[in-house]
């Protein structure tokens, strides 16, 4: 089954502390991942895409396929990047992107 | 702003009621997605259109259909609304079909009464 795990439904850290969102993920095929991230139930933006390997906001992560997952990092939080992260899967053979069910990421001054 | 329009912004019905929501895509995009966003069940996908023809179906429930226009524009018609339906209802597009990278709209708050 094709499948999106994010196991932390939060994550609490101080202000320039280290943060992982993890993701782990279940495809037969070449995956297509994507992070979106959604600031107080606003709309979901598009953060990363795997096959671009950018950094965008200090944020990176990296495909693992002998683990399946797809972690998001950052070195140094900030208190802007609180908000809610989802991981998402390119489902191809469905035709939709399936999310995880989020992690609410929490940045303490 | 994604190029997504969603309309209206908020929602305040009453039980029993059916209300529309509508959904227009970022020019050129083909596919267009609806998301259910409740507090305790997060994003659950719906139902996807691509240039008109339904595509995939999620956890939709039959109390709930929807339709792509010729003008690509979207509709999500909710009916005989239960109070468990109140959540935020996202559109998202893409211009391919196949769940390629998605923008989001602003979000419908329905609140049912």
């Amino acid at each position: 089954a094709q499948r999106v795990t994010q196991p932390e439904k939060l994550l609490s850290v101080f202000k320039g502390a280290p943060v992982e969102l993890k993701c782990n993920y279940s495809y037969s095929g070449s995956p297509e991942l994507f992070w979106y991230v959604q600031y107080s139930r606003q709309r979901l933006q598009l953060l990363l895409r795997h096959i671009s390997r950018e950094s965008i906001k200090g944020f990176t992560a990296d495909l693992n396929k002998g683990e399946t997952s797809f972690h998001l990092k950052k070195p140094f939080a900030q208190e802007e990047d609180s908000a809610m992260y989802y991981c998402a899967l390119n489902a191809r053979s469905q035709g939709n992107l399936i999310f995880g069910k989020g992690t609410k990421l929490s940045v303490k001054p | 702003d994604s190029g997504v329009t969603q309309t209206p912004k908020h929602l305040i019905t009453a039980t029993g009621q059916r209300v529309t929501l509508r959904c227009s895509p970022r020019s050129g995009d083909l596919s267009v997605y609806w998301y259910q966003q409740s507090l305790d069940q997060g994003l659950q996908f719906l139902i996807q259109y691509y240039n008109g023809e339904e595509r995939a179906k999620g956890n939709i429930l039959e109390r709930f259909s929807a339709q792509q226009f010729p003008d690509l524009h979207s509709e999500l018609n909710l009916s005989s609304l239960e109070l468990g339906d109140s959540a935020l209802y996202f559109c998202a597009s893409s211009a391919r079909q196949g769940g390629t990278e998605a923008f989001f709209g602003q979000g419908t708050r329905l609140t049912v009464v």
